[in-house]
């Protein structure tokens, strides 16, 4: 199975700082990747897949990037509403397997 | 409105069996991949199971977790997705979530519309 590996389990920000989250897979998955924004007793929502590609509608300040082993997601202006944990999962093979989150707190 | 609405979840003693059920709305469960993802309290999201759409079958893959217990399925006429849980443990205590996948040329690319989920409680 892929491990993920998501660094750092928690960050402390402040509204319009510039955040990144990284995700580690134990193997390559190409480009194979999506991103996750989960806020407590909440369905997760679906920001980014294929690395890179924004899902319709998931403001322009989220980006993604990487491949192989190695991916980022990027928030440029942290915004009241992106409180929250992100969760990386690779699509690259079954089983799906997710990192363990990184909580993004307010500071 | 695309939509999931889970139903099923409740408390159950270990080596029970429970069936979560997932009715759709808005799309065609058997022309889409879908999933079951859990999230034990507290903890991060475990992907489960899937079940790949064609005709009235699909192909299924399951978390070894779970492998042997659980059986995903779908009602074509109900439009609805399943999951029988047998031989349930403690451990499989969590939120269990339908989620729709995103794919595209015979391959997913991730989940883009989950139910609001419903509860599993394994306890005596």
């Amino acid at each position: 199975d892929i491990q993920m590996t998501q660094s750092p389990s928690s960050v402390s920000a402040s509204v319009g700082d510039r955040v990144t989250i990284t995700c580690r897979a134990s193997q390559g998955i190409s480009s194979w990747l999506a991103w996750y924004q989960q806020k407590p007793g909440k369905a997760p929502k679906f920001l980014i897949y294929a690395a890179s590609s924004l899902q319709s509608g998931v403001p322009s300040r989220f980006s993604g990037s990487g491949s192989g082993t190695d991916f980022s997601l990027t928030i440029s202006s942290l915004q009241p509403e992106d409180f929250a944990t992100y969760y990386c999962q690779q699509a690259n093979s079954f089983p799906l397997t997710f990192g363990g989150g990184t909580k993004v707190e307010i500071k | 409105e695309v939509q999931l609405v889970e139903s099923g979840g409740g408390l159950i003693q270990p080596g029970g069996s429970l069936r979560l059920s997932c009715a759709a709305s808005g799309f065609t469960v058997s022309s889409n991949y879908m999933s079951w993802v859990r999230q034990a309290p507290g903890k991060g999201l475990e992907w489960v199971s899937i079940l790949y759409s064609g005709g009235s079958g699909g192909s299924t893959y399951y978390a070894d977790s779970v492998k042997g217990r659980f059986t995903i399925s779908r009602d074509n006429s109900k439009n609805t997705l399943y999951l029988q849980m047998n031989s349930l443990r403690a451990e499989d205590t969590a939120v269990y979530y339908c989620a729709r996948g995103y794919h595209g040329s015979g391959r997913i690319y991730g989940m883009d519309v989950w139910g609001q989920g419903t509860t599993v409680t394994v306890s005596s």
